[in-house]
Order: structure tokens, then sequence, then C-alpha cells
């Protein structure tokens, strides 16, 4: 079974522009999830998404954003980027909803803003 | 709100058990405690996680003490590959408390 996937795995982008992160879960996982790791920070959540409605969401501002289509396939959209920004971002794809159900990461993009 | 606290490093030796502590002393009655690792480069990997009683896999054991206010993960044989960063995390439905993680280093 093929693991969870994200596109790109690097990315370099300036000062106020956006990106686009891809997600692709495991075959029949319908929960997607977001989490953003930096050095000083550490893991935080970002939003899960499940049968594309925005579940749960943690504490960023709105310039990030996502959205999860009917395959279960999920982006995430950053906006206006800033330094801070620079992060590796990893999904996760589960069975259920919540971590009710153990939470498969993929490698993760590592985002890189200048 | 419970928050989590672990050690920055710990080593061990190679078949030896690795016991690995995080302090959850404000978790509450409904929170789960979860433990995942991350090997350099890689996404985060479910390791177990329990409630009140202990737990274990295939992979490791999980002590709770009675109180809840700490627990430890247990590797009872370590091996090169499971040095990683382990990450202690407390949930609650609609919440989550990640600890910084220890770096466990197992040494041959």
């Amino acid at each position: 079974k093929a693991g969870v996937t994200q596109t790109p795995r690097y990315l370099i982008k300036t000062r106020g522009q956006q990106v686009t992160l891809s997600c692709s879960p495991i075959s029949g996982h319908r929960s997607v999830s977001w989490y953003q790791q930096t050095p000083g920070q550490g893991l935080q959540f970002l939003f899960e998404y499940f049968s594309e409605t925005q579940r749960n969401k943690g504490n960023f501002p709105g310039r990030f954003s996502g959205r999860q289509f009917s395959n279960s396939r999920s982006e995430m959209n950053v906006s206006t980027l800033e330094l801070g920004d620079s992060a590796l971002y990893l999904c996760a794809s589960s069975f259920g909803q919540g971590w009710s159900y153990e939470q498969y990461f993929g490698p993760g993009t590592r985002l890189t803003v200048t | 709100d419970a928050k989590t606290t672990q050690p920055p490093s710990m080593d061990c030796a190679e078949g030896r058990a690795a016991n690995l502590p995080c302090n959850h002393s404000t978790i509450s009655g409904n929170e789960y405690v979860y433990w995942y690792r991350q090997i350099h480069s890689q996404g985060p990997q479910y390791i177990i996680h329990g409630l009140k009683n202990n737990e274990t896999n295939e992979m490791a054991s999980l002590i709770i003490t009675e109180d809840r206010k700490s627990s430890t993960l247990i590797l009872p044989h370590a091996t090169l590959r499971d040095t990683a960063v382990y990450y202690c995390i407390v949930y609650n439905f609609n919440k989550f408390y990640f600890g910084s993680g220890t770096k466990l280093n197992v040494k041959p």
C-alpha cells in the first residue's frame, strides 16, 4: 500500500508570494491533517479535513488555508508569505476523523521563504 | 490545559531497554497520551497510545502512572534504527499538546 505523498518536497519562495502544497493520503483514508514543524516552535497543528470539510483548526492566521477534494487529496495554501513561514509542512492521513485513528505522516514539504 | 515536558536528549546502549519519560501533570481525565517518533528527514511515525492502563504492542510499552501525571515509553531492546526524536503528545479530540521531544541516541 502506497504511503502518504507530498509534493513538492522542497520549495523556495520570496516574501509576499503565495504557495500551494499538495498531499495525497493513503488509499481509503478520508482524513487529512496538516502540521507545521520549526526548530523553535516544534510541531504545531494547522487543520484537519474530513470528507471535504474542515473539522478542526489550530491557532494560525487566516493566511493559512486548505481544502480537500472528493478523492480525499488535500491542498494547503499560504498567502502573503513571511520569513517566519519557513518550515517543514507535514500532512498526515487517517481512516477516520481525529486522533482516535492512527495518523500516517508523509515526508513533508520543506518551504524556505527568502 | 495539559502540557507535556520531556528531556531534550537521552543515550541508550544498543540491546538495552530505553525508557523515555514524559511529564503531563495537568492532564485531564479524558485526554489520551500518544507517542510518535521522527527519524531524520522522515515524517513522524505512530508508536503507541493510552488513556489510563499500561499498553504494549510490537514496538513498545507505555506505562502511565496511576495519577496520570506522567508516563514512560519503553523500547525493550533498542537498536541503532531506534535513534530518533520521540514525541509525547496529549490529545483530547480537538486539542493537541506536543512535547518538544526527546532525541534518543542509541549507541553500539
